[in-house]
């Protein structure tokens, strides 16, 4: 069974086109993260929910909009892209309380051309 | 807010010997917990170990141990008997307990074991 997944798993568009990536978890996990993984590697934290609730939102461009419709899920929608938004975008999620790890799910590798 | 920084971008070791990657953060925080996380290329994150900053005992998981020098805040990972399947990208990850439990990463190891 997966416990965090996304999808798609690839996703190719062209600039200025509107996409989303879902992310669904099946843990019970009632916080949720969006990070963003540039070519050199870097992981950076993006977004943060808290049952549905929006906690954290690290300078990230108004062109992407984070969107809980429920505690299991969360998408991330990007509107008008850029070439600089090519990069692996990961999922995570985790039980409130710092004893707990977050898991990830296996990433959703963008490409803008 | 805390920086991460991992001065190793690559490394190689020979199977069966025994490496340490680096990490140093710097935070104002006294609460937090400190993780290290393996990226094979199938580019899945997977937790290796974990430290509490509050506990003084150094954490251990089967060849995987931590040295975590709170003062020096410094936080290196040493991977004994290195097996080929341990070639990955390492990541060491501070957790704020007052921001949302988020991860900051530090630009990550390369490690490649050779046999």
């Amino acid at each position: 069974d997966t416990a965090v997944s996304q999808t798609p798993k690839y996703l190719v568009t062209q600039m200025g086109n509107d996409k989303s990536i879902k992310c669904e978890q099946n843990l019970g996990h009632d916080t949720m993260y969006w990070y963003k993984q540039d070519s050199k590697k870097f992981l950076k934290i993006m977004f943060s929910y808290n049952n549905k609730e929006l906690i954290i939102n690290e300078t990230v461009p108004n062109r992407f909009s984070p969107k809980s419709p429920d505690k299991a899920h969360l998408n991330l929608h990007i509107n008008s892209l850029e070439l600089g938004d090519s990069a692996v975008y990961f999922c995570a999620s985790k039980l409130a309380g710092a004893s707990y790890e977050q898991y990830f799910g296996p990433g959703t590798r963008l490409t803008v051309t | 807010a805390q920086t991460v920084t991992q001065s190793q971008p690559e490394m190689s070791v020979q199977e069966a010997e025994t490496v340490t990657l680096s990490c140093t953060y710097d935070t104002s925080e006294s609460n937090y917990y400190l993780f290290w996380y393996k990226q094979p290329p199938s580019r899945q994150m997977i937790l290796v170990i974990r430290q509490e900053a509050y506990k003084q005992q150094n954490a251990t998981e089967n060849r995987f141990s931590v040295n975590f020098q709170k003062a020096a805040k410094s936080f290196s990972l040493k991977i004994s008997d290195s097996q080929l399947g341990d070639t990955a990208m390492y990541f060491c990850a501070f957790m704020n307990l007052n921001a949302g439990n988020m991860l900051t990463f530090g630009g990550g190891t390369r490690l490649m074991v050779k046999p």
